[in-house]
This record gives structure tokens, sequence and C-alpha cells, in this order.
């Protein structure tokens, strides 16, 4: 089975700030890794995915995420905090193979400060 | 590409009621997917069609729920005699065939219990 672990359930930046959010995968098969975004009342939006071509995955808004074999890690960057990024943050995991069987973690809420 | 439409977007209900939400899925789409997210929590998998039939299903899914997508389209969730612990967010989402095809989410129908 797998699973993910979000390391921080608040993370707070300032404007222009680097953003880190942490996500650390378990899964018993090479996995397929997913980044979505939540706004309050509204659904996810996907961010970005890693399903196994370049290691250093780009998405909308300007993050990325580094697949990490050796730290089973997938964490989420963006070099300039914004406003607009304040949100739910959710990293998800599926076994390759089996997209139907997506386990999210407990998302971290990012706030951002003027 | 209109995106996965839910409805309603809220229902507030009695105890002991019942409940049904509506998912049209992204119409080329033919996998559909609900889920229960409560707060602070990322979602849980609740079950899963493939066009018409219903794949998989969660522990999660007790006898009072039941999900239907009759025509390979649309999707029902029904809830009958509600009680207060179904009170939740739940999310829709569809994604193509292929494995490594990311699920796109709707915006959810909250579900509040009196």
């Amino acid at each position: 089975a797998q699973s993910v672990t979000q390391l921080g359930s608040h993370v707070s930046v300032s404007e222009g700030a680097l953003v880190l959010l942490r996500c650390n995968y378990s899964s018993s098969v090479p996995p397929y890794l997913f980044w979505y975004v939540q706004y309050p009342n509204q659904g996810l939006q996907l961010l970005l995915k890693y399903t196994s071509a370049a290691t250093l995955v780009k998405g909308i808004n300007g993050f990325e995420a580094e697949f990490k074999k050796s730290e089973t890690s997938f964490h989420l960057t963006k070099p300039s905090a914004h406003m607009s990024d304040a949100a739910e943050y959710f990293c998800a995991v599926t076994p390759r193979g089996n997209n139907n069987d997506m386990r999210f973690g407990a998302g971290t809420r990012l706030t951002v400060k003027p | 590409d209109t995106g996965v439409s839910q409805n309603p977007r809220h229902k507030i209900t009695k105890r002991g009621q019942n409940v049904t939400f509506r998912c049209d899925p992204i119409s080329e789409h033919n996998r559909l997917y609900w889920y229960r997210q409560t707060l602070g929590q990322g979602p849980e998998f609740l079950t899963y069609f493939q066009n018409e039939a219903q794949l998989e299903k969660s522990r999660l899914l007790s006898d009072r729920f039941s999900a239907e997508r009759p025509k390979g389209s649309f999707s029902t969730l029904e809830i009958q005699r509600t009680e207060q612990g179904d009170s939740a967010m739940y999310l829709c989402a569809s994604s193509s065939t292929g494995w490594d095809q990311p699920q796109h989410f709707g915006d959810g129908t909250r579900l509040s219990i009196l």
C-alpha cells in the first residue's frame, strides 16, 4: 500500500520568499506523484505530476517539484511567493498501473504575509 | 473542456433524510471517482467507475451510500438516512484512460446535517 506524509500542516512565508512544502511517500511499487491546490470552497486543481519522466517537474503558477527516490520525497517549491498562492496544498500518490488508487496527504495550508 | 461539474454546491438537511448529489465529468473521460473530504483532511476515496461499471468501493462506503453511473456519463451519489458524521465535502473527479492520467476534480458538494 502507498501513502504520503506532508510535513507541516501550516506554512507561513512572506510575499517574495521561497515556498517549500514537504511531501514524503511510501510505496511498495514505483509511484506516480501529484501536487494539487485547493482554494476555499473549491475542488482540487492539479499543479503538477511526476510519472517517471524527468525527475524535476514544472507545473502551473511557477511551482515545481523534484522526485528524489533516495529520499522518498517529492517536495513542492516556488522561488517567490505571491499573495494569490495562499491555499491548501495536497500531495498524492498512486502506484504505477493503478491511478484509481490515489491516496492524499492531510494537506499543508500556505499563508502568505504581505 | 468545461471541467467537472457538481450539483448542488451546498446541501443542508435534517438527520435521517436522504440526499442525492450529481456529478457531470469531463465528457471524454471514462473514469469517475467519488471522494469525501472532512475539515483539515485530504480527500478519502469512496468509489470508482470505469464507464458504467462500478469497479471499486471503499470500506468507508457504508450500506447507506450508493453510487450509480447508468450510462457511463454523469453519476449520482445517494446517502440514505443521513447521520451527523456524514457532514463533509463530497468531491467528484474524472480521468481518461491511461495510468499516468491525473484526476480532474469538481468544486464539490458540501453537505451539512442539522
